[in-house]
């Protein structure tokens, strides 16, 4: 089985600055199948980045996504007002085991 | 564009069964898998399940028991049944298109179901 870990548990900063998000595996995983997710209160979580670091259509290019084999990250260059939110890694199980999400980073305004 | 819209009882008694439809317009039905997930007020998302066009599903280990997906390709709809509910399945139920290369790109806006007497 397949568990992501996701740190910081809350991120603090003020807008403008660098948000760097971290999720982590036990074991290595295909960068194919990792993407990541932002959600906001109310809403429907939101497909960022695929394949570890292709931006889904429509998502500015603030947010990029990097890394391989067991450590993953997602960056925000310069937080907007818009950016605070949770955000979710996924994985991907191409043996069977569907989706596994990590258990979230919140990012919000300091 | 791709839209999903989930519908169904928000009030299910426990020991009961849970039925929801997600309905899909916009895009090709057979483009994609078709997932269920959930997320219990102020935790985590889980997947539940997803079901292809064809109608082949895998399910997530720790519901596979309970869970029964379907689709009905004449109505782009594709459904999911979880029997046997207790209060730990009050959750907000998501719909969404499921592709092995993107992963979610689609969903629906979400339906809270509570598992209550």
């Amino acid at each position: 089985e397949i568990v992501l870990t996701q740190s910081p548990g809350t991120l603090s900063l003020s807008p403008g600055e660098r948000a760097t998000l971290s999720c982590r595996t036990r074991q290595r995983i295909s960068s194919r199948y990792l993407a990541w997710y932002q959600q906001k209160p109310g809403q429907a979580p939101r497909l960022l980045i695929y394949g570890a670091s292709t931006r889904a259509s429509g998502i500015p290019e603030r947010f990029s996504g990097s890394g391989s084999g067991t450590d993953f990250t997602l960056t925000i260059s310069r937080l907007e007002a818009e950016d605070f939110a949770v955000y979710y890694c996924q994985q991907f199980g191409n043996s069977g085991e569907g989706f596994t999400f990590g258990p979230g980073t919140k990012v919000d305004i300091k | 564009q791709v839209q999903l819209q989930e519908s169904g009882p928000g009030l299910v008694k426990p020991s009961e069964t849970l039925s929801l439809t997600c309905t899909v317009s916009g895009g090709s039905f057979s483009n994609f898998y078709w997932s269920w997930f959930r997320q219990p007020p102020g935790k985590g998302l889980e997947w539940v399940g997803y079901v292809y066009y064809s109608g082949s599903t895998n399910y997530n280990p720790s519901l596979k028991s309970r869970v029964t997906m379907s689709v009905d390709t004449s109505k782009n709809q594709f459904s999911l049944k979880l029997n046997s509910v207790t209060a730990a399945d009050t959750a907000i139920y998501y719909c969404a298109s499921s592709s092995v290369r993107i992963g979610n790109e689609y969903w629906g806006p979400g339906t809270l179901v509570t598992v209550s007497s």
